[in-house]
């Protein structure tokens, strides 16, 4: 079954702290991996896509990386900012279908001053 | 740069009333997705078109239909409204040969 995993749930951490985020996936055949930023009540805003050749992409503070041998990708947030407080998604989606979109649940981060 | 529109962004209706949700995609893509997210839930995938067709179904109830015009936008029109289709609604669109895909910022439905 396909499926994507995001640890952890949560998370809160202090403004200027660098984080980790977590996403496993067991999709397959796998044909790209997204991480999207989703604030509360809005539509999530992609922060990176990787394809199965790409190890590791950065987008400002945020640097994702993928390992497709083991199946596992993090999100790395740098000098967190209070404005960096959302969820998290990794998305990934089954080679040759366009429509086959799985989503992990998400991790809810939260920033404090 | 253009971005996926949708209107409205907050929508409120009773019980077995009918709403009319929007989506214009971002200029030139061919492909929409329409998705439904629950409070705290995972966004579920409804229905997808490609260029004014549809392309997949996932778990649309009946009560709801949509389809995509030769602009290329999408509605998702809803009968027999629910309060369990309170959610946020949103859409997704995409260049089929792409790999990027640009979400909506939602439409809120509160039923009551």
């Amino acid at each position: 079954k396909n499926q994507v995993e995001q640890s952890p749930q949560s998370l809160i951490i202090l403004e200027g702290k660098n984080c980790t985020l977590q996403c496993n996936y067991t999709v397959s055949p796998f044909s790209n991996l997204r991480w999207y930023k989703q604030d509360t009540g809005r539509g999530p805003v992609s922060l990176t896509i990787m394809t199965f050749s790409e190890n590791t992409k950065s987008n400002g503070r945020y640097t994702a990386t993928l390992d497709a041998d083991t199946k596992q990708s993090s999100l790395h947030i740098t000098a967190s900012q209070l404005s960096d407080s959302a969820s998290y998604i990794c998305v990934v989606t089954v080679y040759s279908s366009a429509s086959k979109i799985i989503f992990g649940s998400g991790t809810r981060l939260s920033i404090r001053p | 740069a253009a971005g996926v529109i949708q209107s409205p962004r907050h929508l409120i209706k009773e019980k077995r009333e009918t709403a009319t949700l929007k989506c214009y995609p971002i200029p030139r893509h061919d492909t929409v997705y329409w998705y439904q997210q629950g409070p705290g839930q995972d966004p579920q995938f409804l229905i997808s078109f490609y260029e004014k067709m549809q392309s997949d179904k996932g778990s649309i109830p009946d009560r709801f239909s949509a389809q995509q015009f030769s602009d290329y936008h999408s509605e998702l029109n809803m009968s027999s409204l629910e309060l369990g289709d309170s959610a946020l609604y949103f859409c997704a669109s995409l260049v089929n040969s792409g790999n990027t895909i640009y979400f909506g910022e939602g439409s809120w439905l509160t039923v009551v």
